[in-house]
């Protein structure tokens, strides 16, 4: 079955330091992959998105990911959190495009 | 910046009641989208729908219906909610063929 899970329900970081929050993917062929932040009381928006090409694609506010296709992994990268990239993190994928589906999603918690 | 506004943002209702929420696009999307995120903050894609066709989770429970009038409304309607129907709906748009999905800031029901 087509999935996408992210193995990380939660993670705390202090501000300043670097960030990886994990994405691993099941699909037959490669999808397009995204990476949709959610704040509170707020819909979900886009960071970045994968369709093919260099597998660093960059994305808003200083982030990136990288694809992977050995490793079946699009994972999120940021040099340096700030406070205000608490939020919930989720990784997406889709092979039939609109038909996205979202991994369980990971908790951010920055602390100064 | 929204271009995805949904009414009511929060709605309190008792078992039984019929509820809709409103869905309004201004992208010019011709594909939109409703999403039910439970408490635990999973996403599960409920309808997409675009002029020709309405795909439908097949999970989703008879009593949820759609409604549309034109490509940028897509509303939801619950005939006679229950408990389980306590969720946040988040309403989506999209070209179709594209994977990137832009969201409404959602509506929260609690069916008491």
């Amino acid at each position: 079955a087509q999935s996408v899970t992210q193995p990380d329900a939660r993670v705390t970081v202090s501000e300043g330091a670097s960030l990886q929050l994990r994405c691993k993917y099941s699909y037959s062929g490669t999808p397009y992959l995204f990476w949709y932040v959610q704040y509170p009381r707020q819909g979900l928006q886009l960071l970045l998105k994968y369709y093919s090409g260099d597998p660093v694609v960059q994305g808003v506010n200083g982030f990136e990911a990288e694809f992977s296709k050995s490793n079946s992994s699009f994972h999120l990268r940021k040099a340096s959190v700030h406070w205000s990239d608490s939020a919930v993190y989720f990784c997406a994928g889709t092979q039939v495009v609109g038909q996205l589906t979202f991994g369980s999603g990971t908790r951010l918690q920055v602390y100064a | 910046e929204t271009a995805v506004f949904q009414t009511p943002n929060y709605h309190v209702t008792q078992v039984g009641n019929e509820v809709s929420f409103n869905c309004k696009q201004t992208l010019g999307h011709d594909t939109m989208y409703w999403y039910k995120q439970d408490s635990k903050k999973l996403l599960k894609i409920m309808f997409s729908y675009n002029n020709k066709q309405l795909i439908v989770n097949e999970t989703v429970p008879r009593r949820f219906s759609p409604q549309s009038s034109d490509k940028a409304h897509l509303n939801l309607r619950i005939k006679s909610v229950e408990p389980e129907d306590s969720a946040v709906y988040l309403c989506a748009s999209s070209y179709a063929g594209a994977g990137q999905l832009y969201f409404g800031e959602g509506s929260k029901l609690t069916v008491l």
